[in-house]
C-alpha cells in the first residue's frame, strides 16, 4: 500500500504568490519523521524541512513551512512569496520507526511546480 | 565542498555489460543508501549501509552488488546490465539511522542509459 499520497501531480503558480503542496502518509508508528526534498530540472535532490512526529511545533526553514495535522496524518509543504527558481518536483517522504525501516525513506509520486512571471 | 558525489554522472552502455557508480560522503555521516528513481520520477530504497555493515537489501536483484569499503564510501556494482535497470540512481546518507539527525542528503545521481 502507498505510504505517501501526493495527489497533486502539476500545479501552476504565479511568482509571488504562496503555494501549498498537498502530502498525506499512512502509518500506525508513533515514531516517524516527515521530509520534503527538492529536484530542479537539473537532477539533484535537495533537502528542505523536516518534521518529527513529536515536535509540537510546526517545521520552518525560510520560505518553506510544513502544516503538520497529525491526526489526519498530512504535512503539507507552504512556499511563500514563490520564486521562478522554486520551478521544480517537489517530494514528500517518511521514515517510519527504526526498527521497522532502518533508516529508508518512502517517497510520494511528487508534485511538478511552475512558477510563473 | 561537495558533501555527497557520485562518480560518473552519466553512464550509458550495452545490455550485458557490467558498470560500477561510486559515492563518497565527506559530512562524516554513519549511514548511506543507495536509491533507485524510474522514468516516472518514482524514488525507492535499494540498499543501506550503517558503519560499512548492511541494513537493508530491498528485494533488488542480485546482480546489483553494494561494497562499502569504509564509512565514506559506497560503491554499487551492476552486473549483466538489463533495459530495465535505465534509471537514475542516487546515493544519500545520514548521520543516523533514525533520530532527530537522521537527515538524509543526496548526491547528484547518476543517469545510467542501457542500450
Amino acid at each position: 500500500a502507498q505510504k505517501i499520497t501526493q495527489t497533486q501531480p502539476g500545479m501552476f503558480v504565479q511568482e509571488k504568490e504562496a503555494v501549498t503542496l498537498d502530502c498525506t502518509y499512512d502509518t500506525s508508528d508513533p515514531s516517524y519523521g516527515l521530509f520534503w526534498y527538492k529536484q530542479p530540472s537539473s537532477g539533484e535532490m535537495i533537502f528542505l524541512i523536516y518534521q518529527g512526529s513529536y515536535d509540537q511545533q510546526n517545521a520552518t526553514e525560510g520560505r518553506y513551512s510544513l502544516n503538520f495535522q497529525k491526526a489526519r496524518k498530512s504535512a503539507n509543504l507552504v512556499i511563500s512569496a514563490s520564486q521562478l527558481g522554486d520551478s521544480a518536483m517537489y517530494f514528500c517522504a517518511m521514515r517510519e520507526l527504526p526498527t521497522d525501516s532502518w533508516g529508508k525513506l518512502q517517497f510520494g509520486a511528487g508534485t511538478q511546480v511552475v512558477v510563473t512571471p | 565542498d561537495t558533501a555527497v558525489s557520485q562518480t560518473p554522472k552519466y553512464l550509458v552502455t550495452q545490455m550485458g555489460n557490467d558498470k560500477s557508480i561510486k559515492c563518497e560522503q565527506n559530512l562524516g555521516h554513519d549511514t548511506m543508501y543507495w536509491y533507485k528513481q524510474d522514468s516516472k520520477k518514482f524514488l525507492k530504497i535499494m540498499f543501506s549501509y550503517n558503519n560499512k555493515e548492511l541494513i537493508i537489501n530491498e528485494t533488488v536483484p542480485n546482480r546489483f552488488s553494494p561494497k562499502s569499503p569504509d564509512k565514506a564510501h559506497l560503491n554499487l556494482h551492476i552486473n549483466s546490465l538489463e533495459l530495465g535497470d535505465s534509471a537514475v540512481y542516487f546515493c544519500a546518507s545520514s548521520q543516523e539511522l533514525a533520530g532527530s539527525t537522521d537527515t538524509q542528503y543526496f548526491g547528484p545521481g547518476t543517469r545510467l542509459t542501457v542500450l
